[in-house]
């Protein structure tokens, strides 16, 4: 069965990018016509959706975060990335990446999540 | 502060039930049919468990149940049993401009 992981450093420095990777294993990310997902979880708060992008390459992100959001896929690995820059403690949460299917309106699997902690 | 308004934490006792609600807007829970629900154990993977406001995915325990009625969406769990106990978020899509909000989250305790 597909499982999603994310990767990356548990600290980045404010002002820097932080990015992430999403490993998708038990099958192709270019085979399922899916929209690969970030998220994220603030300490004690709820969910936010960071942004997505279809199995074709065509991306959409939150308007919150568009400016300075960049997500992206590397079908070759089966993996997709997040970045996002000009970090400050705001974007301290926990990641995870998902996915969202095709012609569907809800997200049928999670990673585990990576917790990112922006401090100098 | 999320999008989507749910109770911060509620309680049952096994064998009760429980009722979760999700109140946003008419640009998002009262505008579309695609509420969804996530079970999420802390340390584990967020499980979905309800999509498009009363749909259970296979697998789902049928003592999960939702519905909707204006902007306000909720998860019904019947016959609480221990291995409920977790967290529960709502989440709506809400549009080609904002696309995606979620709730702020409700803690289950089963008593």
């Amino acid at each position: 069965q597909v499982q999603l992981q994310e990767s990356g450093p548990g600290l980045v420095k404010p002002s820097q990018t932080l990015s992430l990777t999403c490993s998708v294993s038990g099958g192709s990310i270019s085979s399922a016509s899916s929209y690969w997902t970030w998220m994220r979880q603030h300490p004690g708060k709820g969910l936010e959706w960071i942004g997505y992008i279809y199995y074709s390459g065509n991306t959409y992100y939150n308007p919150s975060l568009r400016n300075r959001v960049i997500i992206s896929v590397d079908t070759s690995k089966d993996q997709f990335s997040l970045k996002l820059s000009s970090v400050t403690a705001a974007d301290t949460a926990v990641y995870y990446c998902a996915r969202r299917g095709s012609g569907r309106h809800f997200f049928d699997l999670w990673g585990l999540g990576t917790m990112v902690t922006v401090s100098s | 502060q999320s999008a989507l308004t749910q109770p911060a934490s509620v309680s049952g006792s096994p064998g009760q039930s429980i009722t979760i609600s999700c109140t946003g807007t008419s640009s998002d829970v009262g505008g579309y049919d695609h509420v969804s629900w996530y079970q999420h154990h802390p340390g584990k993977v967020p499980k979905l468990i309800i999509s498009d406001v009363n749909s259970r995915p296979s697998g789902v325990s049928n003592r999960f149940s939702g519905s909707k009625s204006g902007n306000t969406a909720s998860l019904t769990i019947s016959g609480l049993q221990a291995e409920d106990e977790a967290d529960y978020y709502c989440g709506s899509y809400s549009g080609t401009s904002t696309y995606w909000v979620f709730g702020g989250g409700t803690k289950l305790t089963v008593l």
